[in-house]
């Protein structure tokens, strides 16, 4: 299968600074990430869907303005959270899809795990 | 929206049957999926199953879906080392990814 990498693996940050965490398709072109979030003891919850190009689709309840992506070339999808808060804290990993898996599955990166102190 | 339930830790000892269950309230899910996660490493898609099926079976994986109870299974023959990892249930149409609901995941932990 596809590989997708995501970077940083675990970061931590201090409360009201921002954070970047990269999702890279490394050896297929994603025309459409998806970004989940898993808080403990919890489901993934799919966050947006982020189409190259174009402005992400952000799932009910999720705010845009705090949770900036972008999705600026076919290998490299971007999730800035903003002025993060210990109740962000939680376990954000994405997937993509395109290329010749544009029709069959998802492929996903290793997750990230933010801690906001 | 829909509710994904598993259980959240199972332990089995080598060379045992591992059942992994899972319960689902929305029934128009197209496809449902099982996922393994290992430490440090993304879900990696293990099987499918398409929501008109009753069972599937691929090597030591076997798939079962009771539509009626909104059940479904993943059971693992002759447990290894190797399958200790998450293990996460998910629904949503073909193609991966978009609009896939998950279940909470369950630790599979395989011990000598």
């Amino acid at each position: 299968g596809a590989v997708v990498s995501q970077h940083p693996s675990r970061v931590i940050c201090k409360s009201g600074t921002s954070v970047k965490i990269e999702c890279r398709s490394l050896d297929f072109q994603a025309t459409t990430m998806f970004w989940y979030r898993q808080f403990p003891k919890q489901s993934l919850m799919l966050m947006a869907t982020s189409n190259e190009g174009s402005k992400a689709t952000y799932e009910q309840g999720v705010e845009k303005d705090k949770f900036l992506i972008n999705h600026a070339s076919l290998t490299l999808s971007t999730l800035t959270v903003t002025s993060a808060h210990p109740e962000d804290s939680s376990f954000y990993i994405c997937s993509a899809l395109g290329g010749a898996y544009m029709n069959t599955e998802a492929f996903f990166g290793q997750g990230t795990r933010l801690t906001v102190v | 929206g829909e509710d994904v339930e598993q259980s959240l830790f199972l332990s089995v000892r080598e060379g045992d049957s591992s059942v992994i269950n899972c319960t689902y309230t929305d029934s128009s899910s197209t496809y449902l999926y099982w996922y393994k996660q290992e430490p440090g490493a993304g879900l990696q898609l293990l099987t499918y199953i398409f929501s008109n099926m009753d069972m599937k079976q691929d090597q030591r994986l076997t798939v079962l879906l009771n539509k009626k109870d909104k059940h479904l299974s993943l059971r693992i023959a002759d447990t290894q080392t190797g399958d200790s990892a998450i293990y996460f249930c998910a629904g949503g149409p073909w193609g991966g990814g978009n609009k896939l609901t998950f279940g909470t995941g369950t630790q599979l932990k395989v011990e000598l």
